[in-house]
């Protein structure tokens, strides 16, 4: 199974606002609602902070959304905070009943 | 609090078999509501799903490793195990355990700390 397609980079500057994709198949993130992203501090364990597509965790700030549309799923950070400055990972269930990661998105906060 | 961690030696031989463990605390693993998973991250790289165990011994694996991969429950022990035959330097990584929030569907909302293993003679 190939990795869900995630840019490399995004950037933007304190306040903004920014969006990362998440782009699968209808097997994957066009198929099923079971997709889950990730935030990945250097040296740090990754924490959940979207599940369900659009579902936020308790604790997790409500300046991150998420989204899907056909098999393209989003995640949105309003209000950027240079705390925000991570790697992000998008996962998804499969046809297959696996699971699969996207490559992962560095975010820069300007 | 549930937590979860890691344990096991951080240096493999090539050819030989990798064997990590995860404890989990602050609850139990026979918990029908969970279940639990292991993930890897080799050094600059992304996460990869190895693979995900229910407390019954039901199981569920990454077809790229399935061939070389063995997830188990101990609820003695309150811990899963992961066991990966025939190591190469390609399974150098941190290797992290997790516990679903419900099903093997669902997003991993509880981590460990994760543990580098090092596949070198």
């Amino acid at each position: 199974q190939s990795a869900l397609t995630q840019p490399a980079s995004v950037s933007g500057s304190p306040g903004q606002s920014i969006t990362i994709s998440c782009t699968g198949t209808s097997s994957d993130v066009g198929g099923y609602n079971y997709v889950s992203w990730y935030q990945q501090h250097p040296g740090k364990a990754p924490k959940l902070m979207i599940y369900d597509v659009s579902h936020r965790p308790s604790g997790v700030s409500n300046r991150f959304s998420g989204s899907k549309s056909g098999n393209t799923a989003s995640l949105t950070i309003s209000g950027l905070q240079t705390e925000d400055e991570a790697d992000y990972y998008c996962n998804s269930y499969t046809s297959s009943s696996t699971l699969i990661f996207g490559g992962g998105t560095k975010l820069a906060v300007l | 609090q549930l937590q979860v961690q890691e344990s096991g030696p951080g240096l493999v031989k090539p050819s030989e078999t990798l064997s990590l463990a995860c404890t989990v605390s602050g609850g139990s693993i026979s918990s029908g509501y969970y279940c639990w998973g292991w993930i890897r991250q080799p050094p600059g790289k992304g996460l990869e799903w190895i693979g995900t165990i229910y407390f019954s011994g039901s199981t569920y694996y990454n077809p790229s490793l399935k061939s070389r991969v063995s997830i188990s429950v101990d609820t003695s022990k309150n811990q899963f195990s992961l066991r990966l035959s025939s190591v190469t330097a390609a399974d150098t990584a941190v290797y992290y355990c997790a516990r679903h929030l419900y099903s093997v569907r669902d997003a991993f909302d509880i981590w460990g700390q994760g543990t580098m293993v090092t596949v070198s003679s």
